[in-house]
């Protein structure tokens, strides 16, 4: 079946600019997860979904950032008042249970870059 | 709070040899997972191996295997026979807790890049 896929691979934007990063995952799975990843880093938690809701949002760095999942499947990380180190690449991941070891999937991340 | 260490930046390995990548890890809780994920230079994290803290044999899927070593708090990936296509960045992750309430988020080390020589 289809991987996570994440929209769009690549953007570009300005400082100060609102961005929305989009996350689709595996059909069915329940849990899905967000993740930062900056250059020469391994992947840093944002937020994790346990269906609809925010289960822990303790990873977002700052108000700027929220995530919603309003049906349990699609999830959009939205980035207000972009700053240049918010650039990275995010990337998304969905499990199908939360625990144990369940695995978590990743898609191929969204690239941002503020300029 | 949990932290994962991978001290290699680098690794070098000839084509059909094995190779061990270096991962320890620092949690209090007894209960966490370990996992080790691919990242080829496509960005897509690829995973490969778990192990359970109490798993009592080691991990093994086809060419990978994790040399877990409880009382060293290490869980080292063993790549054999490499093939050119293992060239990549390799991360070794940890979730805590294993199972029950929790995020279940995982904690990622910095990687290690791998690169196959032919």
């Amino acid at each position: 079946g289809a991987g996570v896929s994440q929209t769009p691979s690549n953007k570009v934007t300005e400082k100060g600019k609102y961005v929305e990063l989009r996350c689709d995952p595996i059909s069915g799975h329940t849990a899905l997860y967000w993740y930062r990843q900056s250059l020469g880093q391994g992947p840093e938690f944002l937020i994790y979904f346990q269906g609809t809701g925010a289960a822990d949002d303790s990873g977002l760095p700052n108000d700027r950032f929220f995530a919603v999942r309003p049906e349990g499947s699609v999830s959009t990380l939205k980035i207000q008042r972009t700053e240049r180190g918010d650039s990275a690449v995010y990337l998304c991941a969905s499990s199908s249970l939360a625990g144990g070891s369940d695995t978590q999937y990743f898609g191929p991340g969204t690239r941002l870059t503020v300029l | 709070a949990q932290k994962i260490t991978q001290t290699q930046p680098g690794m070098f390995v000839q084509e059909k040899e094995a190779v061990t990548l270096d991962c320890t890890y620092d949690t209090s809780d007894p209960s966490y997972g370990l996992f080790w994920y691919k990242q080829p230079s496509s960005g897509e994290m690829i995973f490969l191996i778990y192990q359970g803290s109490y798993d009592q044999q080691n991990a093994t899927e086809g060419r990978y295997s994790l040399n877990f070593q409880k009382a060293r708090k290490s869980a080292n990936l063993v790549i054999s026979a490499s093939q050119l296509g293992d060239s990549a960045m390799y991360f070794c992750a940890m979730r805590v807790p294993y199972s029950g309430a929790g995020s279940y988020q995982l904690t990622f080390g910095k990687g290690t890049k791998l690169s196959v020589i032919p």
